[in-house]
């Protein structure tokens, strides 16, 4: 089992929708949650951090964490199409020695 | 805030060359930098913790010989990958984690991508 799982997608989702990504992590004893946007050729980008159960809103985006199902999402309301790019959530694992674990990255494409 | 500069975005040469890139932090002062490697289509892989002022702390399997790591300041770090080959080409990225734990975010640099013939 990976330490941190995504659906690699890619995610179609029109413009103006909301796009919805979901982040599932192993390691119960994780206490900060990132999601990272990576354009193509670029490096990633902090969006959201998110340290307790519930949702933080910033702008368009949303974070949800849950950390009794181990589970956090990101939800990006009216998409745009410049919001194609690869979102890449990512744990802070104290088994891990306190660094960073990273999924494999979801791919969202939006189209106009 | 947070700003991290990562130099040079691209490097091209030969094979047995040493490369040196830079991390900087901007606007914060970074204890800990992170220096990570990216295939085209994988998500990142660590390759070494930094410490200002101790030896850096390498994950299993990457040469600390072949990736020397120095991070003098709380500013400044490098990875320097000597006499580089062709399966050393990658994206090479840099990250900085602000003060005040573990859980703060990390910041990254633009990265480097390096190609040797």
């Amino acid at each position: 089992q990976k330490e941190v799982e995504q659906n690699s997608g890619p995610l179609s989702v029109p413009e103006g929708a909301i796009a919805s990504l979901n982040c599932t992590y192993s390691d119960r004893g994780s206490q900060s949650f990132f999601w990272y946007r990576q354009y193509s050729g670029k490096s990633p980008e902090l969006i959201m951090s998110i340290y307790s159960n519930g949702d933080k809103e910033d702008g368009r985006f949303t974070a949800q964490l849950n950390k009794a199902s181990q589970y956090v999402s990101l939800l990006i309301r009216d998409s745009q199409p410049s919001d194609s790019a690869t979102y890449l959530c990512a744990v802070n694992s104290p088994a891990a020695g306190n660094k960073l674990t990273f999924g494999g990255g979801t791919r969202v494409l939006v189209k106009p | 805030g947070a700003v991290v500069s990562q130099h040079p975005s691209r490097v091209i040469c030969k094979s047995g060359t040493s490369v040196k890139i830079e991390c900087r932090s901007l606007d914060f002062q970074a204890t800990t930098m992170f220096w990570y490697r990216q295939f085209p289509k994988k998500s990142l892989m660590l390759m070494a913790t930094s410490n200002e002022g101790s030896k850096a702390t390498y994950e299993q399997g990457v040469e600390k010989d072949k990736f020397l790591i120095n991070h003098a300041s709380l500013t400044l770090s490098t990875l320097t990958v000597t006499s580089a080959h062709p399966e050393d080409s990658s994206f090479y990225i840099c990250s900085a984690r602000v003060s005040g734990g573990s859980n703060q975010p990390q910041h990254f640099g633009d990265g480097t991508r390096l190609s040797i013939l």
